[in-house]
């Protein structure tokens, strides 16, 4: 099946510092990739839905300025949480589709911030 | 706006039956996902059905009837890993994927 390739799998960094994270479709072009978070023993949440060349569509009460997408190509997405702080660290999880209906998950990014 | 509601957690012993529900309100319905998830692990695909009616796959069977609302997730036969999270997930008409908060399944020996 189709792959989705996101790293880094786990990161550790200081508060006030950012962190990229990036999702990359293998075998398919992803024209939407969805962002999710999930906090410890809660469902995922949606942040934001990119389409490709786009600007990304952001969730109610997710801050566009902190969380930046990027969908520059078919096969690249990436997430930078900007200025993180320990209220920042979750489980980042990206999804992307070809707009065939199928959805394919990273295999998702445990941040903690300290 | 949408509610996906589903049980918190359910218990059950091995080889026995367990039947997850999920209800949800939504507008611009085009699909419900099952996920499983073990803890610290992305969620992997069970399940999509779209139209009414009965979804078999091995141990593993979904139902869904649109004019209710309502879907089901059923494990038979159930083994020690089938411990997990499970994600019920409505998909709007515009692709956008929605879960409801999880149900936690323990498989006790």
């Amino acid at each position: 099946g189709a792959v989705v390739s996101q790293h880094p799998s786990r990161v550790i960094c200081k508060s006030g510092t950012s962190v990229k994270i990036e999702c990359r479709s293998l075998d398919f072009q992803a024209t939407t990739m969805f962002w999710y978070r999930q906090f410890p023993k809660q469902s995922l949440m949606l942040m934001a839905t990119s389409n490709e060349g786009s600007k990304a569509t952001y969730e109610q009460g997710v801050e566009k300025d902190k969380f930046l997408i990027n969908h520059a190509s078919l096969t690249l997405s990436t997430l930078t949480v900007t200025s993180a702080h320990p209220e920042d660290s979750s489980f980042y999880i990206c999804s992307g589709t070809s707009g065939t209906g199928e959805l394919f998950f990273g295999e998702g990014s445990r941040l903690t911030v300290l | 706006g949408q509610n996906i509601d589903q049980p918190t957690e359910m218990t059950a012993t091995e080889g026995a039956i367990v039947q997850i529900n999920c209800t949800y309100q939504t507008s611009g319905f085009n699909g419900l996902f099952w996920y499983q998830q073990h803890a610290g692990e992305a969620p992997t695909f069970l399940s999509y059905n779209v139209l009414d009616g009965l979804e078999e796959k091995g141990r593993f069977s979904s139902f869904l009837s649109r004019s209710k609302g309502y879907s089901y997730l059923l494990l038979k036969e159930l083994q020690m890993k089938d411990s997990a999270s499970y994600l019920c997930a409505v998909r709007h008409s515009w692709g956008k994927l929605q879960f409801g908060a999880g149900t936690q399944v323990v498989v006790t020996p």
